[in-house]
């Protein structure tokens, strides 16, 4: 099942506001990554964090790997329309090579 | 253009039938993978893939097959559909398995 706690569960901002979103688990993981999925297709990676303290920027995406391995989150600055869809965070835990374990999700809905 | 493809798009079964969800991807990733993705589950891994000739087991296995005869194709087989197997379906693929994966567009699929 899952191990991550992702929230918020959703968001509703306006266009040009920051958004923030994280991960947190009672587990220590090796990686965190941060996914975007619009409606009908596959997850995007959208930032990969490999480093406890990491913080990692992909244009107005930032986001950083917790300095207790345990967390992550992830940070949107001035939101613009095309920013709307579901977040996940996923990571790999210390002792599971290649499987992902997910977050149930972030719904940002952006209104102009 | 590199990535992942699955088909079909979509698929509507009659429980008890046969079916093979195909994916194909030409990024020569040593790792493959499928999901499925439910309202409220999130993304729960099937089986994977570490290389080619194995596989294995991830968190809800039961009904599914997988085979690797290749690098590239990582076929799953439902031996005999129920409507709990109603789900969309991600492949995915990584380098290795302790970074990031790569996800295709997904196979929506309804059993009846």
């Amino acid at each position: 099942g899952q191990q991550l706690n992702q929230s918020p569960q959703s968001m509703f901002i306006q266009e040009g506001e920051d958004v923030s979103m994280n991960c947190t688990s009672s587990s220590i993981f090796n990686t965190w990554l941060w996914y975007k999925q619009d409606p009908g297709e596959g997850p995007v990676l959208l930032i990969a964090l490999y480093k406890a303290g990491e913080l990692t920027s992909n244009g107005r995406l930032t986001a950083q790997f917790g300095i207790t391995r345990k967390d992550s989150f992830l940070n949107i600055s001035a939101s613009i329309p095309s920013d709307v869809g579901i977040y996940f965070c996923a990571g790999h835990l210390t002792d599971s090579w290649g499987k992902l374990q997910f977050g149930a999700g972030t719904q940002v809905v952006v209104t102009p | 253009i590199a990535g992942i493809t699955q088909a079909p798009t979509s698929q509507i079964l009659a429980a008890g039938r046969r079916m093979t969800l195909r994916c194909t991807q030409d990024m020569r990733h040593n790792a493959m993978y499928w999901y499925r993705q439910d309202l409220g589950l999130g993304l729960r891994l099937i089986h994977y893939s570490n290389t080619a000739g194995t596989t294995g087991k991830g968190e809800v296995p039961d009904g599914y097959s997988v085979s690797r005869a290749n690098t590239d194709d990582f076929p799953l087989t439902l031996a005999s559909a129920v409507p709990s197997q109603t789900s969309v379906y991600f492949c995915a693929s990584s380098d290795r398995g302790d970074n990031e994966q790569f996800f295709g567009p997904g196979t929506r699929l309804t059993v009846l």
